[in-house]
């Protein structure tokens, strides 16, 4: 079972807020870990978005609108990037990232649709 | 402005060896982290290896461990990549990306375009 899991595709119309998820495996308690999100776009390498660990320890990367936010669902042991107000732009794909063991993980990517 | 140019990818049979390069400029490069990262065109970011500011703290993906050596070199504001024992599944874009300022753990906020390695006989 993977580390990160993210569902592979989501869409959502212009104007909606999303969540994108990344639920962490049984046993690995999201609440310890800094989770990171980045966008990529076809044919370009990722972007930095924002790192969430709770309300007192975040960052929001720069020049990223405060539309992108982070959070976590504790009861889904999970990191949530939410998106207000979806613009047709933020048609990408979104990694989580998160270091562990000295490593670093990455999800598997959601393909973000905006329709 | 932050750039990070890779260089040193190309076609290479399993087995043999390839060293790639990343050049920074725009940022004091001797306080920063840097990082490998590598992606299978259509599929999704697999961290290959990472090497703190002063070279003190070094890791590696298990799946390239014993096989890839992460260096850099100050005074040339580069970052390299040796990679030896080349396997198919090397295959991939390989980019340069920046860590954080004077620590080990943190975000990849800039990234290189990447330089595009095939392991293929």
């Amino acid at each position: 079972q993977a580390v990160l899991t993210q569902p592979s595709s989501l869409s959502a119309s212009r104007g909606a807020s999303v969540r994108l998820t990344c639920t962490l495996r049984s046993g690995i308690n999201v609440g310890i870990y800094r989770i990171y999100w980045y966008q990529q776009k076809p044919g370009s390498p990722p972007q930095y978005l924002l790192k969430y660990k709770s309300q007192s320890d975040k960052h929001q990367g720069s020049g990223v609108p405060s539309r992108f936010s982070g959070s976590k669902d504790a009861s889904a042991n999970a990191g949530i990037l939410l998106i207000s107000g979806l613009q047709s732009e933020d048609e990408a794909d979104y990694y989580c990232m998160l270091w562990h063991s000295g490593a670093v993980l990455f999800g598997g990517g959601t393909k973000l649709t905006v329709l | 402005e932050v750039l990070l140019v890779e260089s040193g990818g190309g076609l290479v049979q399993p087995g043999r060896s390839l060293r790639l390069s990343c050049a920074a400029s725009g940022f004091t490069f001797d306080d920063y982290a840097m990082h490998w990262v590598r992606q299978v065109p259509g599929k999704g970011l697999e961290w290959v290896s990472g090497i703190s500011w002063n070279s003190d703290d070094i890791g590696y993906a298990d799946s390239v461990k014993g096989r890839f050596t992460i260096s850099r070199d100050n005074a040339k504001n580069s970052l390299y990549l040796q990679m030896n024992s080349l396997r198919v599944e090397d295959t991939a874009l390989y980019y340069c990306a920046k860590g954080p300022e004077l620590l080990w753990f943190g975000e990849f906020d800039h990234w290189g375009q990447g330089t595009l390695v095939t392991v293929s006989s």
